[in-house]
């Protein structure tokens, strides 16, 4: 499974857009990447997955460039309740291998 | 639909003792993961079961720990003799057959004292 980098905290402030970046150099061609978020004392919950170029869905956006060893997920205008652990992971979720590998995630913190 | 129910959310055992955490999937799903969080860390993967089947075990300690998923009832996480290092969050999720969509339950926090 390829290995994630991603920065150990952010802050931000109410009403910016905050752009979380994650490395996967060795990223397969059938791997695809997903995020999850942890609020604390809660479960992981999915936020986007995607395989290639710009997913975008009701919550983020997920932003892959062609050489896919990078993705950037965007959260429009934050508020108080993004205050969160974002984890990014990539893999393929229907191999005989199914277990996901969290990383350390970011911590990002949205201040009034 | 309800979500993956774990219980009990806390649980608090003296060294030595046993500790059962309980996982119900969600409807339709028939994969079942466990998780372990240790505080300030992210999740560590332990186990992998299909009805009745450990798939994938390689996350698991191999004493003291073992995982089930019975025809009927629950996924359970069973811990004998616990220590302190066992105080952990305990998350599960759960997976249709096909596809991603994997889902995390609340967790089950383990207290050892």
């Amino acid at each position: 499974l390829a290995k994630t980098t991603q920065p150990i905290s952010m802050d931000s402030y109410e009403g910016q857009e905050v752009n979380i970046t994650c490395s996967h150099n060795n990223i397969a061609t059938n791997d695809y990447i997903t995020w999850y978020q942890q609020f604390p004392s809660q479960g992981p919950r999915f936020i986007i997955q995607g395989y290639k170029t710009k997913v975008t869905n009701e919550v983020a956006s997920l932003f892959i460039p062609a050489d896919r060893k990078s993705s950037t997920l965007s959260l429009p205008r934050v508020s108080l309740s993004d205050t969160a652990v974002y984890y990014c992971l990539v893999g393929d979720g229907d191999t005989g291998r199914r277990a996901l590998t969290f990383g350390s995630g970011t911590r990002l913190q949205v201040q009034p | 639909n309800a979500g993956v129910m774990q219980n009990p959310r806390h649980l608090v055992r003296r060294r030595g003792q046993e500790a059962r955490l309980r996982c119900s999937p969600m409807k339709g799903h028939s994969h079942v993961y466990w998780y372990r969080q240790l505080p300030e860390e992210g999740l560590k993967f332990m186990v992998y079961l299909q009805k009745e089947n450990i798939i994938d075990e390689s996350g698991m300690p191999k004493e003291r720990f073992s995982a089930e998923f019975p025809k009927e009832g629950p996924s359970i996480l069973r811990i004998q003799q616990v220590v302190r290092g066992d105080s952990a969050a305990y998350f599960c999720a759960s997976s249709p057959p096909r596809g991603y969509g994997y889902t995390f339950g609340s967790g089950t926090r383990l207290t050892v004292v």
